[in-house]
This record gives structure tokens, sequence and C-alpha cells, in this order.
């Protein structure tokens, strides 16, 4: 079975400053998509960005920024120039590609951060 | 588009009595999801749909749980009867399946579900 590991259960970071959230999976599966999840206090599930499997380059958005290593089985996110809006919690989830329902969630990274 | 919507945003509701959540998926999305978030167990699943028929339901956590999609625009996560454990964040996503697509679930806002 797939699983999604976030080791950091909280960061911090200063405003303007860049942070890395780490996440590792564990699948059988050679091709699959990755996902960035932001979850603020508003509970609202936003999606940060997303990486497909067969494609080496790292994806980009703005500010986040993807390390995705297939071999390590490694996702991390890089937030660059920090604003206080970023403070949430950030899931990384898993899912296969011929799958449709099964979204695997690691267990989140609560984001801080400090003006 | 107005998104995935759900009703109501929060719900209070005493041990034993029936709970009703419902979603409104995006238009035109033909899965819809339903999952659960506790600070225990996190995010889970429990059941989806692909155009109305349910595909797989082994998250749902036992028979007092049911969920049913009479139409492509409604779905219902209805707990019956509710216990204290069951106290949680309900959310209802939907997605789009493209040839070429990420399969990007869209998700609501979510119920935060109290059962006293």
């Amino acid at each position: 079975a797939q699983t999604v590991t976030q080791s950091q259960p909280e960061m911090s970071v200063q405003e303007a400053e860049t942070v890395t959230l780490s996440c590792t999976y564990d699948t059988s599966e050679s091709d699959y998509y990755l996902f960035w999840y932001k979850q603020p206090p508003s509970r609202q599930m936003i999606l940060v960005i997303r990486q497909e499997a067969y494609k080496q380059q790292n994806a980009t958005e703005n500010r986040f920024s993807v390390n995705f290593q297939k071999a390590a089985k490694s996702f991390s996110l890089k937030i660059s120039d920090s604003q206080l809006g970023d403070a949430a919690m950030y899931f990384c989830a898993y899912i296969g590609r011929g799958s449709q329902g099964n979204l695997i969630f690691g267990k989140g990274t609560k984001l801080s951060v400090k003006p | 588009d107005a998104g995935v919507i759900q009703s109501p945003r929060h719900e209070v509701t005493e041990m034993g009595q029936e709970v009703t959540l419902r979603c409104k998926p995006i238009s035109g999305h033909d899965y819809l999801f339903w999952y659960r978030q506790t600070m225990m167990r996190g995010l889970e699943l429990l059941i989806y749909f692909n155009n109305n028929v349910p595909i797989d339901d082994s998250g749902m956590p036992e028979d007092r749980f049911s969920a049913k999609m009479p139409n492509a625009s409604f779905s219902t996560l209805k707990i019956q009867p509710s216990e204290p454990r069951d106290s949680a964040v309900y959310f209802c996503a939907s997605s789009l399946v493209r040839t070429s697509g990420t399969n990007e679930q869209f998700f609501g806002p979510g119920t935060r579900l109290t059962v006293l």
C-alpha cells in the first residue's frame, strides 16, 4: 500500500525568508501524481502545486517550487519570500495515475510565519 | 464556477441523532469524494462516486455511515445514529477525469461536526 510521510509536524520561517517542507512516499507504481495542498485556518483545502511522476522537471508556481527526487521517493516544497498569508497546514498527497479515488495524504506540517 | 459547495458549515448535535451532510460538486465533474479529517487520523477517504455510482466505500467506518448521490449535482453523507467519536471535519471534493489529466481534486469548505 502507498504511504505518504511528512516528518516535520511544525515549521517556522521568518517573513521574506525561504523554507522547505519535506515529504517522502512509498509506492510500487511507476506513474503517479504528487500534490501539495495548503489548509489555512479557514479549513479550505487549496491546491498549491502538482507534479507528474513521469516529468523530470520540477514544478514551479510563483514562489512555490518542488524538489522531486523520484528514485529517493522524495517530494519537498520550497516556499520563497515567505509571506504572512503562507501560514497554514501543508499536506503532501499522492495518487496513482490509474486511480481516481485513493488520494493519500500525509499528516501535515504546520507552518508559522514570523513578521 | 462557485466551486464545491457544502452545507451546513457547522453542525452540533447530540449523541444518537441523525446527521446529514450535503455536497454540490463542481458542474461537469464526474467524480465525487467524501473525506473525514481528525487530529488523530488526519485526512481519510470515506467513499467516492463515479457518475453517481459508488465505486469504493471501504473507508466508511461502519454501518452507521451511508452516502448517496441521487444525481450529478448532489450528494449526501448520513450518520445514524451519531456518536461523539464522529466529531470531525467532513470534506467533499470533486474532479473531472481527463485523458491527460492530473486527477486534481477540488475541495469544498468542509462541515465541522460536533457530536455531544
